[in-house]
């Protein structure tokens, strides 16, 4: 189940179900998303990217789909393993080598 | 993917005192760097984006003379804790891009910055 704490929302799931994370993005001239896997006292890690002029992207177990009409972002992880346990974020940028903003964040938790 | 080493990874110092943490670009050459602050159980915060060369861009709230910033090399971003106070302290995370315009961001590991 879904459930929103002090911060963070956090998402429970079983070990082997598929995942599926969400995102709202504010900036309609973004252009470039990311999605990053943060795990305790480490620095983001790179997941996967999409580009506005798609609407979905696959990697491996992950897939990212963008909604420009309404803003959003969402992170489908397939098979979700203990080791998926991490908060992860979306982050957007405009065009230009302008900065990532990140979204607000998503706790993960595989329950074995 | 390309590397990004922060360091210190770990430091605690004391009221008052300055505290320098290193960003490197190791296999790639960074002409922007950009470093976020990250509060427990939130989200990463830009505080400034880092030029190569020039004056970094501090984003609103952030005191750049309590922040410095020097990028001095294509690999190198420094970021200085100056006259830290308890309330500064936080994780502090950098970022690199190997190529201009909008491509994927490479983050170092994070700096946990404790003032007692």
């Amino acid at each position: 189940g879904e459930s929103v704490g002090l911060h963070l929302p956090t998402l429970s799931v079983q070990e082997g179900d598929n995942s599926i994370i969400n995102c709202a993005y504010s900036n309609s001239a973004s252009d470039y998303f990311i999605w990053y896997k943060q795990e305790s006292g480490k620095g983001p890690q790179f997941i996967i990217d999409i580009r506005s002029n798609m609407d979905k992207r696959q990697g491996q177990r992950v897939t990212v789909l963008l909604n420009k009409t309404v803003k959003h972002l969402s992170l489908q992880i397939a098979a979700t393993q203990p080791g998926d346990s991490a908060v992860y974020f979306c982050a957007e940028a405009s065009s230009g080598n302008t900065p990532l903003v990140f979204g607000k964040g998503t706790r993960l938790s595989v329950i074995a | 993917g390309a590397v990004v080493s922060q360091h210190p990874s770990r430091v605690i110092c004391k009221s008052g005192t300055s505290v320098k943490i290193e960003c490197r670009s190791l296999d790639f050459q960074a002409t922007t760097m950009f470093w976020y602050r990250q509060f427990p159980k939130q989200s990463l915060m830009l505080m400034a984006t880092s030029n190569e060369g020039s004056k970094a861009t501090y984003e609103q709230g952030v005191e750049k003379d309590k922040f410095l910033i020097n990028h001095a090399s294509l690999t190198l971003s420094t970021l200085t804790v100056t006259s830290a106070h308890p309330e500064d302290s936080s994780f502090y995370i950098c970022s690199a891009r190997a190529h201009r315009g909008n491509t994927e961001a490479f983050f170092g590991q994070g700096t946990r910055l404790t003032v007692v």
